[in-house]
Protein backbone atom coordinates (compact mmCIF):
# COMPACT_ATOMS: atom_id res chain seq x y z
CA UNK A 1 0.00 0.00 0.00
CA UNK A 2 1.29 3.43 -0.81
CA UNK A 3 1.67 6.09 1.96
CA UNK A 4 2.95 9.20 1.52
CA UNK A 5 4.44 11.05 4.67
CA UNK A 6 5.03 14.68 5.19
CA UNK A 7 7.13 16.65 7.40
CA UNK A 8 6.75 18.43 9.61
CA UNK A 9 3.11 18.51 10.23
CA UNK A 10 3.44 22.01 11.34
CA UNK A 11 6.08 24.84 10.94
CA UNK A 12 5.85 28.50 12.09
CA UNK A 13 8.64 30.38 11.02
CA UNK A 14 10.04 34.15 11.34
CA UNK A 15 9.75 36.28 7.83
CA UNK A 16 12.72 36.30 6.14
CA UNK A 17 14.10 32.71 7.06
CA UNK A 18 14.35 29.44 5.22
CA UNK A 19 12.92 26.19 5.55
CA UNK A 20 12.14 22.73 3.87
CA UNK A 21 9.03 20.33 3.79
CA UNK A 22 9.80 16.92 2.89
CA UNK A 23 7.68 13.96 1.33
CA UNK A 24 8.50 10.57 1.56
CA UNK A 25 6.33 7.73 -0.64
CA UNK A 26 6.62 4.22 -0.07
CA UNK A 27 6.31 2.52 -3.73
CA UNK A 28 7.42 3.80 -7.17
CA UNK A 29 6.11 6.42 -8.46
CA UNK A 30 6.26 8.74 -11.71
CA UNK A 31 4.93 11.43 -10.88
CA UNK A 32 4.66 13.87 -7.56
CA UNK A 33 2.02 17.31 -7.07
CA UNK A 34 2.50 19.65 -4.76
CA UNK A 35 -0.76 22.01 -3.51
CA UNK A 36 -1.31 24.60 -1.62
CA UNK A 37 -4.44 25.32 0.12
CA UNK A 38 -5.52 28.49 2.33
CA UNK A 39 -7.79 28.12 5.26
CA UNK A 40 -11.60 27.52 4.12
CA UNK A 41 -10.36 27.13 0.29
CA UNK A 42 -9.47 25.11 -2.59
CA UNK A 43 -6.62 23.44 -3.58
CA UNK A 44 -4.47 25.32 -5.84
CA UNK A 45 -1.93 23.37 -7.85
CA UNK A 46 2.01 24.50 -7.40
CA UNK A 47 4.50 22.10 -9.19
CA UNK A 48 3.97 18.90 -10.86
CA UNK A 49 7.55 17.07 -10.63
CA UNK A 50 7.57 14.09 -13.41
CA UNK A 51 10.83 12.63 -13.77
CA UNK A 52 14.05 12.03 -11.44
CA UNK A 53 16.11 14.71 -10.25
CA UNK A 54 13.14 17.39 -11.50
CA UNK A 55 13.02 20.60 -9.94
CA UNK A 56 10.63 23.40 -10.45
CA UNK A 57 10.95 26.97 -8.75
CA UNK A 58 8.34 29.44 -8.20
CA UNK A 59 8.97 32.91 -6.66
CA UNK A 60 10.60 32.07 -3.08
CA UNK A 61 8.93 27.94 -3.32
CA UNK A 62 11.17 25.16 -4.95
CA UNK A 63 10.55 21.47 -5.55
CA UNK A 64 12.64 19.12 -6.35
CA UNK A 65 11.85 15.02 -6.84
CA UNK A 66 14.34 12.29 -6.07
CA UNK A 67 12.47 9.12 -7.08
CA UNK A 68 15.29 6.54 -6.32
CA UNK A 69 15.48 7.86 -2.84
CA UNK A 70 11.36 8.34 -3.06
CA UNK A 71 11.50 11.97 -1.85
CA UNK A 72 10.19 15.23 -3.00
CA UNK A 73 11.13 18.67 -0.65
CA UNK A 74 9.75 21.64 -1.21
CA UNK A 75 11.92 24.82 -0.01
CA UNK A 76 11.00 27.85 0.92
CA UNK A 77 13.62 30.90 0.48
CA UNK A 78 12.91 34.10 2.44
CA UNK A 79 9.68 33.05 3.79
CA UNK A 80 7.10 36.00 3.86
CA UNK A 81 3.41 35.84 5.47
CA UNK A 82 1.63 35.31 2.44
CA UNK A 83 3.13 31.81 2.35
CA UNK A 84 1.25 31.21 5.17
CA UNK A 85 -0.93 28.32 4.21
CA UNK A 86 -1.04 23.95 4.28
CA UNK A 87 0.51 22.49 2.06
CA UNK A 88 -0.21 18.94 0.45
CA UNK A 89 2.41 16.82 -1.67
CA UNK A 90 0.33 13.51 -3.95
CA UNK A 91 2.14 11.23 -5.75
CA UNK A 92 0.24 9.20 -8.13
CA UNK A 93 0.41 5.04 -7.61
CA UNK A 94 0.75 3.56 -11.38
CA UNK A 95 1.39 0.32 -10.62
CA UNK A 96 -1.37 -1.81 -10.66
CA UNK A 97 -4.13 0.30 -9.72
CA UNK A 98 -4.02 4.02 -10.45
CA UNK A 99 -4.94 6.45 -8.27
CA UNK A 100 -3.55 9.58 -6.29
CA UNK A 101 -2.48 9.74 -2.50
CA UNK A 102 -2.14 13.04 -0.63
CA UNK A 103 0.44 13.52 2.08
CA UNK A 104 -1.25 14.94 5.86
CA UNK A 105 -0.19 18.19 5.03
CA UNK A 106 2.33 20.64 6.71
CA UNK A 107 0.33 23.35 7.97
CA UNK A 108 3.08 26.65 7.58
CA UNK A 109 2.55 29.93 9.82
CA UNK A 110 5.38 32.59 8.94
CA UNK A 111 5.59 35.12 11.51
CA UNK A 112 6.26 39.00 10.58
CA UNK B 1 -10.09 31.66 -10.18
CA UNK B 2 -9.46 27.65 -11.33
CA UNK B 3 -12.06 27.57 -14.29
CA UNK B 4 -13.99 24.53 -12.67
CA UNK B 5 -17.13 25.13 -11.19
CA UNK B 6 -19.33 22.92 -8.73
CA UNK B 7 -22.99 23.07 -7.44
CA UNK B 8 -23.88 23.47 -4.34
CA UNK B 9 -21.79 25.49 -2.24
CA UNK B 10 -23.13 23.87 0.77
CA UNK B 11 -25.43 21.22 1.31
CA UNK B 12 -26.91 20.29 4.07
CA UNK B 13 -28.77 17.04 4.73
CA UNK B 14 -30.26 14.44 6.81
CA UNK B 15 -29.18 10.47 7.29
CA UNK B 16 -30.09 8.15 5.03
CA UNK B 17 -30.50 10.70 1.94
CA UNK B 18 -29.23 10.76 -1.07
CA UNK B 19 -27.79 13.86 -2.44
CA UNK B 20 -25.72 14.89 -6.24
CA UNK B 21 -22.79 16.93 -6.59
CA UNK B 22 -22.33 18.41 -9.44
CA UNK B 23 -18.75 19.39 -11.56
CA UNK B 24 -18.12 21.76 -14.78
CA UNK B 25 -14.77 21.05 -16.13
CA UNK B 26 -12.34 23.77 -17.46
CA UNK B 27 -12.80 24.27 -20.42
CA UNK B 28 -11.09 21.54 -23.30
CA UNK B 29 -10.34 19.64 -19.79
CA UNK B 30 -11.63 15.71 -20.86
CA UNK B 31 -10.57 14.35 -17.05
CA UNK B 32 -12.54 14.70 -13.62
CA UNK B 33 -11.63 13.50 -10.26
CA UNK B 34 -13.44 13.85 -7.35
CA UNK B 35 -12.03 14.43 -3.73
CA UNK B 36 -12.98 14.19 -0.13
CA UNK B 37 -11.73 16.32 2.90
CA UNK B 38 -12.48 15.72 6.05
CA UNK B 39 -10.56 16.07 9.74
CA UNK B 40 -10.37 12.85 10.36
CA UNK B 41 -9.15 10.84 6.63
CA UNK B 42 -7.48 13.99 5.39
CA UNK B 43 -7.66 14.32 1.15
CA UNK B 44 -9.16 11.37 -0.52
CA UNK B 45 -9.46 10.42 -3.93
CA UNK B 46 -12.32 9.07 -4.92
CA UNK B 47 -12.53 8.54 -8.59
CA UNK B 48 -11.55 9.81 -11.94
CA UNK B 49 -13.13 10.05 -15.22
CA UNK B 50 -11.77 10.28 -18.85
CA UNK B 51 -13.94 11.71 -21.58
CA UNK B 52 -16.98 10.01 -20.11
CA UNK B 53 -15.26 6.66 -19.45
CA UNK B 54 -13.99 5.63 -15.65
CA UNK B 55 -10.11 5.96 -15.72
CA UNK B 56 -9.19 5.17 -11.86
CA UNK B 57 -10.80 4.58 -8.76
CA UNK B 58 -9.74 5.46 -4.82
CA UNK B 59 -11.22 5.36 -1.75
CA UNK B 60 -15.12 5.48 -2.98
CA UNK B 61 -17.61 3.85 -1.02
CA UNK B 62 -20.48 1.44 -2.57
CA UNK B 63 -22.69 3.92 -1.49
CA UNK B 64 -21.60 6.92 -3.72
CA UNK B 65 -21.26 6.81 -7.42
CA UNK B 66 -20.04 9.06 -9.78
CA UNK B 67 -20.33 9.40 -13.77
CA UNK B 68 -19.21 11.89 -16.69
CA UNK B 69 -21.72 13.21 -19.36
CA UNK B 70 -20.99 14.18 -23.09
CA UNK B 71 -20.43 17.87 -22.29
CA UNK B 72 -18.15 16.38 -19.86
CA UNK B 73 -19.96 17.69 -16.68
CA UNK B 74 -19.81 15.23 -13.84
CA UNK B 75 -21.78 14.63 -10.98
CA UNK B 76 -20.94 12.30 -7.56
CA UNK B 77 -23.81 10.87 -6.08
CA UNK B 78 -24.10 9.90 -2.68
CA UNK B 79 -26.53 7.94 -1.02
CA UNK B 80 -28.22 6.18 2.43
CA UNK B 81 -25.79 9.23 4.04
CA UNK B 82 -23.89 8.80 7.04
CA UNK B 83 -22.66 11.41 9.45
CA UNK B 84 -19.46 10.50 8.48
CA UNK B 85 -19.67 11.51 5.17
CA UNK B 86 -19.62 15.33 6.72
CA UNK B 87 -17.12 16.58 4.56
CA UNK B 88 -15.92 19.19 1.70
CA UNK B 89 -15.84 17.20 -1.49
CA UNK B 90 -13.77 18.60 -4.42
CA UNK B 91 -13.66 18.20 -8.11
CA UNK B 92 -11.18 19.01 -10.46
CA UNK B 93 -9.88 18.96 -13.73
CA UNK B 94 -7.23 18.31 -16.13
CA UNK B 95 -6.44 17.35 -19.50
CA UNK B 96 -6.50 20.43 -22.33
CA UNK B 97 -2.62 22.16 -22.79
CA UNK B 98 -1.59 21.32 -19.22
CA UNK B 99 -1.97 17.67 -19.10
CA UNK B 100 -0.96 16.61 -16.04
CA UNK B 101 -1.49 19.53 -13.72
CA UNK B 102 -5.16 19.79 -11.90
CA UNK B 103 -7.39 22.28 -11.19
CA UNK B 104 -9.48 22.31 -8.27
CA UNK B 105 -13.07 23.96 -7.77
CA UNK B 106 -14.19 25.35 -5.17
CA UNK B 107 -15.66 22.53 -3.38
CA UNK B 108 -18.99 21.54 -1.96
CA UNK B 109 -19.53 21.08 1.49
CA UNK B 110 -21.59 18.52 2.93
CA UNK B 111 -23.20 18.55 6.32
CA UNK B 112 -25.07 15.66 7.10
CA UNK B 113 -27.06 16.00 10.60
Amino acid sequence: ELKVEQNPLFLSMQEGKNYTIYCNYSTTSDRLYWYRQDPGKSLESLFVLLSNGAVKQEGRLMASLDTKARLSTLHITAAVHDLSATYFCAVVLTSGTYKYIFGTGTRLKVLA
Amino acid sequence: DSGVTQTPKHLITATGQRVTLRCSPRSGDLSVYWYQQSLDQGLQFLIQYYNGEERAKGNILERFSAQQFPDLHSELNLSSLELGDSALYFCASSGGRSYNEQFFGPGTRLTVL
